[in-house]
């Protein structure tokens, strides 16, 4: 089993240019999650979602949309990027039904935008 | 709403000595509360989880934590560092739904 895996895993963006990350789970896990991590700030969750389908907005989902076309899959897009899009973004699932909710985490996309 | 604080942002320790990095955590429910371990340039992985089946929770690589409800805390031990410790530690919350909340993480350095 591969896991969870992201692509790309470095990017650099000047402001206003779109991008989409990947995120790809062979785990059959109804639950997965974009988060971004910033220095002091821990993860913040941007959207998940619960199943197939669906999508749900998470603490800071402003600048980023979601999709999830295919159960493995969830794609995070930046429309049109900016500084303070730069980060480190994490995909993550999860089984479900659950109630310890383990996440199981990607390596991360690392993403600079000028 | 739940929350995590996680006290000092960095600590150092000599190898051989304990680590101690420190959670508390807000809830108005029980929660379940994850440790979380980032080694450089990698993703996250599983250290321990407490889902109210023992107070004292033991994960991989020889940490444990222990949940004080009185406290509302859940410190993270190592008895002994060894340099492979250093990382970043992030503790998380969730209670009873499908979302986690993490603290800012503590940054772990082991010297020689």
């Amino acid at each position: 089993n591969a896991g969870v895996t992201q692509t790309p895993k470095f990017r650099v963006l000047k402001t206003g240019q779109s991008m989409t990350l990947l995120c790809a789970q062979d785990m059959n896990h109804e639950y997965m999650y974009w988060y971004r991590q910033d220095p002091g700030m821990g993860l913040r969750l941007i959207h998940y979602s619960v199943g197939e389908g669906t999508t749900a907005k998470g603490e800071v989902p402003d600048g980023y949309n979601v999709s999830r076309l295919k159960k493995q899959n969830f794609l995070l897009g930046l429309e049109s990027a900016a500084p303070s899009q730069t980060s480190v973004y994490f995909c993550a699932s999860s089984y479900f039904p659950t109630v310890n909710n383990e996440q199981f985490f990607g390596p991360g996309t690392r993403l600079t935008v000028l | 709403a739940q929350s995590v604080t996680q006290l000092g942002s960095h600590v150092s320790v000599s190898e051989g000595a304990l680590v101690l990095l420190r959670c508390n955590y807000s809830s108005s429910v029980p929660p379940y509360l994850f440790w979380y371990v980032q080694y450089p340039n990698q993703g996250l992985q599983l250290l321990l989880k407490y889902t109210s089946a023992a107070t004292l929770v033991k994960g991989i690589n020889g940490f444990e934590a222990e949940f004080k409800k009185s406290e509302t805390s859940f410190h993270l031990t190592k008895p002994s560092a060894h340099m492979s410790d250093a990382a970043e530690y992030f503790c998380a919350v969730s209670v009873r739904d499908y979302k986690l909340s993490f603290g800012a993480g503590t940054t772990v350095t082991v010297r020689a």
